[in-house]
């Protein structure tokens, strides 16, 4: 069965550094999807970055980039420039290709300090 | 578009009530999912829809909870008789294909609370 990690509950990180949230899964399958979701104080989910398995090139959307190991099964997500909107909980997720649905991880919720 | 809709955002009832929670997807999204949030289990999938269809509810807790969708343009989740440990938010989502290929949107959550 698949399954995703966030190894960190919480982490915290000074406004305008950068931060890495960790996640790794497990799979037999070759072709997947993987995804950061974001969870504000609003309770809203958001999708905040997407990866497709078989592009070996990272995804990026502005601030956010990830680092994608396919060998090693890990999806780390970075955030640069560390705004205080960027406070929430993110959760990694992962996908089978031929899937409909996805599968979470429990979480990684950060702070921001100002 | 007002995205995806849910309703009550927040409920609170007694053991042993009928809950029914409610949800509009995306118009033309053809899927539809309900999810459930508890701090120790995390975000789980209860069961999800293919133009109107059910198609996996092998995450559906128990007996206890059953999920509609009579049109492309509603769903509920009703949970009879509710228990304490039901108390969780319930979020659905709809897409516009299959969650892996298209985002899936996601309501503001219902908040339930079983006394």
């Amino acid at each position: 069965a698949q399954t995703v990690t966030q190894s960190q509950p919480e982490m915290s990180v000074q406004e305008a550094e950068t931060v890495t949230l960790s996640c790794t899964y497990d799979t037999s399958e070759s072709d997947y999807y993987l995804f950061w979701y974001k969870q504000p104080p609003s309770r809203q989910m958001i999708l905040v970055i997407r990866q497709e398995a078989y592009k070996q090139q990272n995804a990026t959307e502005n601030r956010f980039s990830v680092n994608f190991q396919k060998a090693a099964k890990s999806f780390s997500l970075k955030i640069s420039d560390s705004q205080l909107g960027d406070a929430a909980m993110y959760f990694c997720a992962y996908s089978r290709q031929r899937d409909d649905k996805i599968i979470f991880g429990k979480g990684t919720r950060l702070h921001i300090l100002p | 578009d007002a995205g995806v809709i849910q309703s009550p955002r927040h409920e609170v009832t007694e053991m042993g009530q009928e809950v029914t929670l409610r949800c509009k997807p995306i118009s033309g999204h053809d899927y539809l999912f309900w999810y459930r949030q508890t701090m120790m289990r995390g975000l789980e999938l209860l069961i999800y829809f293919n133009n109107n269809v059910p198609i996996d509810d092998s995450g559906m807790p128990e007996d206890r909870f059953s999920a509609k969708m009579p049109n492309a343009s509603f769903s509920t989740l009703k949970i009879q008789p509710s228990e304490p440990r039901d108390s969780a938010v319930y979020f659905c989502a709809s897409s516009l294909s299959g969650g892996s290929k298209d985002e899936q949107y996601f309501g503001p959550g219902t908040r339930l609370t079983v006394t």
